[in-house]
């Protein structure tokens, strides 16, 4: 009963280190997602995928890269890192067979120093 | 563009009392799908309900019930007979529905912070 897994769950990163998030999904869902949240921000979205081979930006995409190449798999990187992406990190996938209900792994704590 | 605003930043009852979490919302979709989501001190989000714009009807699930008003673009949740497991964030989002593909993405509201006190 995984649905999404994220890892890892918690990470500290120096600035200018590039690091992976990993995000995996074991429900056939075609649509995948990042999201991170900030205080009082709510949760923003980075990049989404409505399949595998296809990528699309978000709302703040900047310093962050996606691919997507298999179903199961929509892994966040980040190239050189900055204070301004510590955050929690959400992965969420989707499918319209399943009712569109959007399922979230269980976040990332990323602290960029 | 879509907008989710939930104006109650913090709420503080004592346990037993009811509770209403506001949430009013913005699109032009004809088509759309409101959800809410509960985030306890853990920091999982965990989804509540998903409502379709095209069924109106309001939900209840034991202590949780669900308001869907079209006319006032609202979609308030309301805790009955509160406990202190509900302390938790609770976050209303959007989702549009019509062609496009970016039919897949949630625009979020801020949040609002539940404190129940025994």
């Amino acid at each position: 009963n995984a649905g999404v897994t994220q890892t890892p769950k918690f990470q500290v990163l120096k600035t200018g280190q590039s690091m992976t998030l990993q995000c995996a999904q074991d429900m056939n869902h075609e649509y995948m997602s990042w999201y991170r949240q900030d205080p009082g921000m709510g949760l923003r979205l980075i990049h989404y995928s409505v399949g595998a081979g296809i990528t699309d930006q978000g709302e703040v995409p900047n310093g962050y890269n996606v691919s997507r190449s298999t179903t199961e798999d929509f892994p966040l990187r980040l190239l050189s890192a900055a204070p301004s992406q510590t955050s929690v990190y959400f992965c969420a996938s989707s499918s319209e067979w399943s009712g569109n209900t959007i399922y979230f792994g269980e976040g990332s704590w990323l602290t960029v120093v | 563009a879509q907008k989710v605003t939930q104006a109650q930043t913090e709420i503080s009852v004592v346990e037993k009392e009811d509770v209403t979490l506001d949430c009013v919302y913005e699109t032009r979709d004809t088509t759309y799908y409101l959800f809410w989501y509960k985030q306890p001190p853990s920091g999982e989000l965990v989804f509540l309900i998903r409502r379709n714009s095209f069924d109106e009807q309001n939900e209840i699930s034991g202590r949780y019930s669900w308001n869907f008003q079209k006319s006032t673009s609202s979609f308030n949740f309301t805790i009955t007979a509160s406990q202190v497991v509900d302390s938790a964030v609770y976050f209303c989002a959007l989702r549009g529905g019509n062609s496009g593909g970016s039919n897949y993405k949630l625009t979020f509201g801020k949040g609002t912070l539940l404190t129940v006190n025994p």
